[in-house]
């Protein structure tokens, strides 16, 4: 297991174009969280998933942004009509169990662009 | 929400320069703090986790020191390297009403060392 993978590494999208990532987390950890970071600032928390189930959002998670983790395993995060302020680094990261002792560990994250 | 200062944002030192940074927080409502390494085009990588007031903890020529009371840890590089540019990140992270464990991250610290 080579640790947290997200794909694709950078996306360059239109205005109101339709994006999807993929994260897939190391296999056994059942903790998956998504973060943002905009242009200087540090990431910011989005959502989180114990198995299947997203168990919670951030208010900075508008109706046009959905994320699923089918089955507990790998993880999709989409926006719809993307807009500019949308540009940042997506960033996914997993646990096993109780992250407060050990931390996450993260992917290398996602640039989206949108132009 | 947790107001996370670090300081100073960025730093250049020259190789073998012993170096350190600041990371300040309200001293209450959060369980651990956590330190990253992020170098460009890789993934955020743990250094830390620390809970006690008073905890220090190694790794290498890195060290960290959290007093919980006043809300601030300390990150110091010993004999800095070329290898030792990356983005610094501290997180305290807390629960959430909904049991997902958050980290609330500052705006990091650049550290760009000069061979």
């Amino acid at each position: 297991d080579t640790g947290v993978s997200q794909d694709p590494r950078h996306k360059i999208t239109k205005r109101g174009q339709n994006v999807t990532f993929r994260c897939d987390p190391i296999s056994e950890h059942n903790r998956l969280y998504w973060y943002r970071q905009t242009l200087g600032q540090g990431p910011e928390f989005l959502t989180y998933f114990q198995n299947e189930a997203q168990l919670e959002k951030s208010r900075l998670l508008s109706d046009r942004f959905s994320a699923e983790r089918p089955k507990g395993s790998f993880s999709t995060l989409e926006i719809q009509r993307t807009e500019q302020g949308d540009s940042a680094m997506y960033l996914c990261a997993s646990s096993l169990g109780s992250p407060s002792d050990y931390g996450y560990t993260f992917g290398s994250g996602t640039r989206l662009t949108v132009v | 929400i947790l107001n996370v200062e670090q300081s100073p944002q960025s730093l250049h030192v020259q190789e073998g320069d012993s170096t350190n940074f600041t990371c300040s927080f309200p001293s209450s409502n959060f369980y651990a703090l956590h330190w990253y390494r992020w170098e460009t085009a890789k993934s955020p990588e743990a250094l830390f986790v620390m809970t006690l007031n008073g905890d220090e903890k190694k790794k290498g020529r890195i060290s960290a020191t959290l007093n919980t009371k006043e809300g601030y840890s300390y990150l110091y590089i010993k004999g800095s390297q070329p290898e030792d540019s990356a983005t610094y990140l501290c997180a305290p992270g807390a629960y959430s009403g909904a049991g997902s464990y958050q980290l609330t991250f500052g705006k990091g610290t650049k550290l760009s060392v000069i061979p």
